[in-house]
């Protein structure tokens, strides 16, 4: 049990569908983030989450939305995605106050993402 | 910017063959923490170890160990003794201090995949 579950942990959609992954932390942190790794590129960040409110965006396309409700749960809807859009999705969250900070990020197992 | 560089793409040991998996790291900060994560075919990322940038001590843990060198800006991570087990893609990450309230952001490297064959 890592502390940050993600569901689903497959998820196999159609361009028009849509759909959303779900992350949720239970280590009390208060920054979450969305990362997405393909197949041979690094890791890149999508979004940051600090105590609730979006602190980043790294240019990522209008099809994924992220929300997040509260400090424990973040969000990614998707809807109408393209092949490309295939990755692993991953969660992750951090102590970014207080005696913590800089330990690093917890990560989800991912949700393996196929568009069709 | 910050940036990590993982020269090495695939490495393919022989079980109980010592391996060392190369990370050399760009920053203008002097405060910084360095990672390694270990990803292995699940896909979740298990943390492995945080290294300060104050905090030039070598570190060992079981058949793990980790040699910082800040001259070299090198954070390079071996196992010794490799087992089919440590089969997995390895990241090393950099963190640069936050300012201005935002967020510690992790930069990852490319990440190894390392192979051990029995």
């Amino acid at each position: 049990e890592t502390g940050v579950t993600q569901t689903p942990r497959h998820l196999v959609m159609g361009m028009t569908n849509k759909k959303s992954l779900k992350c949720e932390q239970h280590l009390g942190h208060n920054a979450m983030y969305w990362y997405k790794q393909s197949a041979k590129k690094p890791l890149e960040l999508m979004f940051v989450y600090n105590f609730k409110e979006q602190t980043e965006n790294n240019s990522v396309p209008s099809r994924f939305s992220p929300e997040c409700p509260n400090s424990s749960h973040l969000f990614l809807h998707l809807h109408t995605l393209q092949p490309e859009d295939s990755a692993l999705y991953l969660c992750a969250s951090s102590q970014s106050t207080g005696g913590m900070v800089g330990y690093g990020y917890t990560f989800g197992s991912g949700t393996r993402l196929t568009v069709v | 910017a910050q940036k990590v560089t993982q020269a090495q793409t695939e490495i393919s040991v022989v079980e109980k063959e010592d391996v060392t998996l190369d990370c050399v790291y760009e920053t203008r900060d002097t405060t910084y923490y360095l990672f390694w994560y270990k990803q292995p075919p699940s896909g979740e990322l298990v943390f492995l170890i945080r290294r300060n940038s104050f905090d030039e001590q070598n570190e060992i843990s079981g058949r793990y160990s980790w040699n910082f060198q800040k001259s070299t800006s090198s954070f390079n991570f071996t196992i010794t003794a490799s087992q089919v087990v440590d089969s997995a893609v390895y990241f090393c990450a950099l963190s640069e201090a936050p300012s201005g309230g935002s967020n510690y952001k992790l930069t990852f490297g490319k990440g190894t995949l390392l192979t051990v064959n029995p």
